[in-house]
């Protein structure tokens, strides 16, 4: 079974500094990784995804993700935070099952930018 | 277009009762999936439903259910309510659920259990 594993449960970083929330992958085939956030009260937004090609992701909001085959890794990545982009992060992989897809989503990591 | 539409947006109930959620996804979108989200846990697939098909499930106990109407709406159900079931329950739709689609999510159910 395809699974993603979040090692952080929470990320502080100083605002105007880089960030980095880290997201870890188990698949088997070519694996289909998704970032989504939550701020308070919401549901999930969708940030960006991989599929094929270039390694790294540019997606909504000023964020992107690097795609490591080697390391099986797919980190969320932003040049400089914002206290805005507090909020909660998870990973997630589409898995193929029973004829259909579903997504495999991580535990999340909670991002907290300070002014 | 509107987006995910779930209510009600609260729900305060006691063990051993039933709930009903519901779930309106997007205008065109036929793929409603469902799920629960606690703290420590992350999101736990529940359920998906395509053309009133109910076409994955996860690994939940009978005492949920779900289905889906003709207009795309889904309802989810919750029989014998228990204490761990307090949990925010959330809704995605998309047009398919196939391919590298992105999930629309509403703003979910947050039930409590007393």
């Amino acid at each position: 079974a395809q699974s993603v594993a979040q090692p952080e449960d929470q990320v502080n970083v100083a605002e105007g500094n880089p960030l980095t929330v880290k997201c870890t992958y188990s698949v088997s085939g070519n694996p289909y990784l998704f970032w989504y956030v939550q701020y308070p009260n919401r549901g999930l937004q969708f940030l960006l995804k991989y599929i094929t090609g270039d390694n790294l992701v540019k997606g909504s909001y000023g964020f992107e993700a690097e795609f490591n085959k080697s390391q099986t890794s797919f980190h969320l990545k932003k040049p400089s935070a914002l206290v805005s982009d507090s909020a909660l992060y998870f990973c997630a992989v589409r898995e193929w099952e029973k004829g259909t897809y579903k997504y495999i989503f991580g535990t999340g990591t909670r991002l907290k930018v300070l002014a | 277009k509107a987006g995910v539409t779930q209510t009600p947006r609260y729900l305060i109930k006691t063990r051993g009762q039933q709930v009903t959620l519901s779930c309106s996804p997007i205008s065109g979108h036929r793929s409603v999936s469902w799920y629960q989200q606690t703290p420590g846990q992350g999101l736990q697939f529940l359920f998906e439903y395509f053309s009133e098909t109910q076409r994955n499930k996860g690994n939940f106990p009978g005492r949920f259910s779900g289905r889906q109407f003709s207009n795309s709406r889904s309802e989810m159900n919750v029989s014998t309510l228990e204490l761990g079931d307090s949990a925010l329950y959330l809704c995605a739709s998309s047009a398919t659920g196939q391919g590298g689609e992105k999930l629309f999510f509403g703003s979910g159910t947050q039930l409590s259990v007393l």
